[in-house]
């Protein structure tokens, strides 16, 4: 049963033009969320976050939006650039027993067109 | 070095065989992760540390796999008698635990049994 679920397993965008990617989750007590960006052979990064009180947060040219009504954030990068190119991980921060879990979304590959 | 720190970060090995990986957090950080990628999916979480508390164990597959924190520090991990199925990244990620909730994650260690 996957708690976060990213849909699209990959997207490709022009460079220039804005890219969007989504992540969907199921569980309400979720409290904060990350983006994490991988490249190959590579550990991933930490993107963006936003906490679950806030709707939008922006960092240059990454904004993550929040609708918790429907459970769905998504990251717009405008405008997307070659290295952009990587595989995007959603995360969302939940509390259990032992303190704070992350889970993470199965990943969106992106590939930026130059 | 300043980030998360993961050795081997290539193994290859016989079924059947044990193997260790290790993770050297950052240092101060008091929560520790294990997750594990395997070919085409995404983060699979494993085990996390917190401190000095009861490690939450519930995403170690089976009873082969165990890990360890010692001192509140370095952390290995341990797969019994492994199986061609364990093949995978296995990446380790610490966190602060004053930190609102990013983690840092290590390179990884990639392992292939044979």
């Amino acid at each position: 049963d996957q708690q976060v679920k990213q849909n699209s397993p990959s997207l490709s965008v022009q460079e220039g033009r804005i890219s969007i990617l989504n992540c969907d989750y199921t569980n309400s007590m979720f409290d904060y969320f990350l983006w994490y960006k991988k490249y190959p052979a590579e550990g991933p990064t930490f993107l963006i976050s936003i906490s679950s009180i806030k709707d939008k947060n922006e960092d240059g040219r990454f904004t993550v939006f929040l609708n918790k009504s429907a459970k769905h954030l998504s990251l717009h990068i405008v405008p997307s650039q070659p290295g952009d190119s990587a595989v995007y991980f959603c995360a969302a921060r939940g509390i259990d027993n032992y303190g704070q879990n992350f889970v993470f979304g199965p990943g969106t590959r992106l590939s930026v067109l130059p | 070095g300043a980030g998360v720190s993961q050795s081997p970060s290539n193994k290859v090995t016989e079924k059947g065989k044990d193997v260790e990986l290790r993770c050297d957090p950052i240092s101060g950080h008091t929560a520790l992760y294990w997750y594990r990628q395997s070919l085409g999916q995404g983060l699979e979480f494993l085990i996390y540390f917190q401190g000095n508390s009861a490690p939450d164990k519930s995403g170690l597959p089976s009873d082969r796999f165990s890990a360890e924190r010692t001192g509140g520090s370095v952390s290995t991990l341990t797969i019994q008698r492994t199986q061609q199925e364990d093949s995978a990244v296995y990446l380790c990620a610490s966190r602060d635990r004053l930190n609102t909730g990013e983690l840092f994650f290590g390179e990884g260690s990639r392992l292939t049994v044979l």
